[in-house]
């Protein structure tokens, strides 16, 4: 199985600062065939469902607020968060859908300092 | 716009099966991959498996977690618009939230995206 790694386990961030998280796969999650990063993250608020943000590493689903991106390739990626919002308070996954089984990172809880 | 909705028992018994369904609204369930993904109370998440909902052929295809794969079987009826999700042999280890989630394909063995569109999940307790 690819293991998915974040780090760190938790953040705290002041409003209107950058929040940097970061995900490590144990193998290349890389595509050649079309070159993509099979990598996604989610944003999960309590009582709520995960939230896609970001697939193919770093393509914002739609609706998503552009403070949200994602970065890397192979098995290095960092989601970041531009300017932090009091709405972004919560627990961020990072996973591969390159592979089954798909797995997931922790998680990093994130919260405002 | 698409909507999904687990539905189960609840409570399962340890060693029976749980049987849970997931109910597609506002769109069609063929040429998609569904996912079924478990969290325990304060825990990360896991993937169980996915089927493709290939419609009218009848064909299927799978893939399941094999750490549960012996226990596991995922099934779609499209008449229903439903997938379901079977887990024999339960113990208290299952108890966790469950959920389905679509993921976007272009065609069999082939994903166009991530989980896309999640249900809000059904709580299962393991009990006697």
């Amino acid at each position: 199985d690819i293991v998915m790694t974040q780090s760190p386990d938790s953040l705290a961030v002041s409003l209107g600062e950058r929040a940097t998280i970061n995900c490590k796969s144990t193998q290349t999650i890389l595509h050649t065939s079309n070159n993509k990063n099979y990598l996604a993250w989610y944003q999960q608020k309590p009582g709520q469902p995960p939230k896609l943000l970001i697939y193919w590493a770093s393509t914002r689903e739609s609706g998503v607020p552009e403070r949200f991106s994602g970065s890397g390739s192979g098995t290095d990626f960092t989601l970041t968060i531009s300017s932090l919002q009091t709405e972004d308070v919560a627990i961020y996954y990072c996973q591969q859908y390159s592979t089954p089984p798909y797995t997931f990172g922790q998680g990093t809880k994130l919260e405002i300092k | 716009q698409v909507q999904l909705q687990e539905s189960g028992p609840g409570l399962v018994r340890p060693s029976e099966t749980l049987s849970l369904t997931c109910t597609v609204s506002g769109g069609s369930i063929s040429s998609y991959y569904w996912s079924w993904v478990r969290q325990p109370a304060g825990k990360g998440l896991e993937w169980i498996g996915h089927i493709y909902s290939s419609g009218n052929t009848g064909y299927n295809p799978t893939d399941y977690n094999p750490s549960l794969k012996s226990r596991v079987t995922m099934s779609v009826d499209t008449s229903k618009n439903q997938l379901s999700l079977k887990l024999s042999s339960v113990t208290a280890a299952d108890t966790a939230v469950y959920y389905c989630a679509r993921v976007p394909s272009c065609g069999k063995y082939c994903l166009r995206g991530a989980f896309e569109i999640w249900g809000q999940g059904t709580m299962i307790s393991v009990s006697s």
